[in-house]
């Protein structure tokens, strides 16, 4: 139990145009996702944290505007990088707390690679 | 501020024993994870302490003193594909993950 998807796995696209990165919950309902990316040879870093029906909290520095985030349902929420750049290049983890049980627990996606040309 | 401090690297012989430390100074604690990761992939969870002690699961154990806000994660019988970066994360009084920057664990024959 505790499977968490993301979608697409790899996406690499030009300049200047968005991006839509999906992640699921799919066998439980998630409260609260978390949107991490992570440069490499860097620890995870969070980006923001989105609950169900409300605006997401964005860390200090994270632009909420070119990052959208959207936590429609308990079981889907998504990124959207907002007019891409090579800078935003970078693995993008998304992570679901369960409705119910222990808040502390997290289940991480897969990540998504994302290159920016 | 909130810190955690983990070594960078490491390098061990497979087959033999390695302790990963982690310390911690938080606004508040409400527990430790330590998480696995290989690279190019997400973390996977190994551990979680909340209370003192040490918590053991096969090859792994991870040990806790919150009085000494300090962690370690023992890992027995090394294999080649334990190598992997280990990140220590600890929950605050918010609820809020911080993360360590990572152990890199190199395995070598």
């Amino acid at each position: 139990g505790a499977v968490v998807s993301q979608h697409p796995s790899r996406v690499i696209c030009k300049s200047g145009t968005s991006v839509k990165i999906e992640c699921r919950s799919l066998d439980f309902q998630a409260t609260t996702m978390f949107w991490y990316r992570q440069f490499p040879k860097q620890s995870l870093m969070l980006m923001a944290t989105s609950n169900e029906g409300s605006k997401a909290t964005y860390e200090q520095g994270v632009e909420k505007d070119k990052f959208l985030i959207n936590h429609a349902s308990l079981t889907l929420s998504t990124l959207t990088v907002t007019s891409a750049h090579p800078e935003d290049s970078s693995f993008y983890i998304c992570s679901a707390s369960p409705v119910s049980g222990d808040y502390n627990e997290q289940f991480f996606g897969p990540g998504t690679r994302l290159t920016v040309l | 501020g909130q810190n955690i401090d983990q070594p960078t690297e490491m390098t061990a012989t497979e087959g033999a024993i390695v302790q990963i430390n982690c310390t911690y100074q938080t606004s508040g604690f409400n527990g430790l994870f330590w998480y696995q990761q290989h690279a190019g992939e997400a973390p996977t969870f190994l551990s979680y302490n909340v209370l003192d002690g040490l918590e053991e699961k096969g090859r792994f154990s991870s040990f806790l003193s919150r009085s000494k806000g300090y962690s370690y994660l023992l890992l027995k019988e090394l294999q080649m594909k334990d190598s992997a970066s280990y990140l220590c994360a600890v929950t605050d009084s918010n609820y809020q993950l911080i993360w360590g920057a990572g152990t890199k664990l190199i395995i070598k024959p």
